[in-house]
C-alpha cells in the first residue's frame, strides 16, 4: 500500500531554513500531486505546497516567497524548504498524496508526520 | 481563499448517539469538492468522505457525508467509541486549498 515517511531535523533555528524530506513507498511517484501541510495549535491544518513529477509546483500564497519544494523521482522522494523561519512555523510537518484527476488537491494518503520547532 | 467555518467546536456525544457536524464555506465549493477528514491524537489526518458524499472504501456506513454549495454536513449515525476523534472538512476544488478550524466529538 501507499506509504510515505517525513524525515528531517526537529529542531531549526530562527531565521535558518527548514528542510524536510518525505520518502514514498508502495506507489510511483511518477503520478499524481505530492503535497506538503502543517499544522499548529495556532493555524490548524495549512496547506503549504504541491509538486507534480515533472517539477510543476504551486505554493500557498503567503508562504510562496519562502518554500521550494523539489521532487526526486530516482530516489522516490520530495522535499521541502522552508527559508527564514520563526516561531511561526513551528507545527507538525505531514506530506501528502492528492487524489486522482482533478482531485489532486484531495489528500488520500499522508505521512505519519514529523514535529519541527522553530527555536534558538 | 475560500474560508470553511466548522461547527460546533465541540461534540460531547455518548455512544450510540447521532453525530452531526457542520461545515460552512465562504463561497460555493464548485463540484462539491468538499472532503471529510478524521484524526485521532498523535496520527495523520484519514480521509473519510470525498466529494461531499462519497464514502471512502473501508470507512463505516454510519458516516454519512451531504450537502452542497457552501453548506455541508457529516453525520455520524450511532456512535462507536472508535469514532471520537477530531473532525475537519477541507476544500480542494483549486489552490489553496484550504480546512476547517475543527469538530472534537468527544465522550459524554
Amino acid at each position: 500500500q501507499v506509504q510515505l515517511q517525513e524525515s528531517g531535523p526537529g529542531l531549526v533555528k530562527p531565521s535558518e531554513t527548514l528542510s524536510l524530506t518525505c520518502n514514498v513507498s508502495g506507489a510511483s511517484i511518477n503520478s499524481h500531486y505530492w503535497s506538503w501541510i502543517r499544522q499548529s495549535p495556532g493555524k490548524g491544518l495549512e496547506w503549504i505546497g504541491y509538486i507534480y513529477y515533472t517539477g510543476s509546483t504551486n505554493y500557498r500564497p503567503s508562504l510562496k516567497s519562502r518554500v521550494t519544494i523539489s521532487i526526486d523521482t530516482s530516489k522516490k522522494h520530495f522535499s521541502l524548504k522552508l527559508s527564514s523561519v520563526t516561531a511561526a512555523d513551528t507545527a507538525v510537518y505531514f506530506c501528502a498524496r492528492g487524489g486522482d484527476g482533478y482531485n489532486f488537491l484531495r489528500f488520500d494518503y499522508w505521512g505519519q508526520g514529523t514535529l519541527v520547532t522553530v527555536s534558538s | 481563499e475560500i474560508v470553511l467555518t466548522q461547527s460546533p467546536g465541540t461534540l460531547s456525544l455518548s455512544p450510540g448517539e447521532r453525530a452531526t457536524l457542520s461545515c460552512r464555506a465562504s463561497q460555493t465549493i464548485s463540484n462539491s469538492y468538499l472532503a471529510w477528514y478524521q484524526q485521532k491524537p498523535g496520527q495523520a489526518p484519514r480521509l473519510v468522505i470525498s466529494a461531499a458524499s462519497s464514502r471512502v472504501t473501508g470507512i463505516p456506513d454510519r458516516f454519512t457525508g451531504s450537502g452542497s454549495g457552501t453548506d455541508f454536513t457529516l453525520t455520524i449515525t450511532r456512535l462507536e467509541p472508535e469514532d471520537i476523534a477530531v473532525y475537519y472538512c477541507q476544500h480542494y476544488g483549486g489552490a489553496p486549498p484550504t480546512f476547517g478550524q475543527g469538530t472534537k466529538v468527544e465522550v459524554k
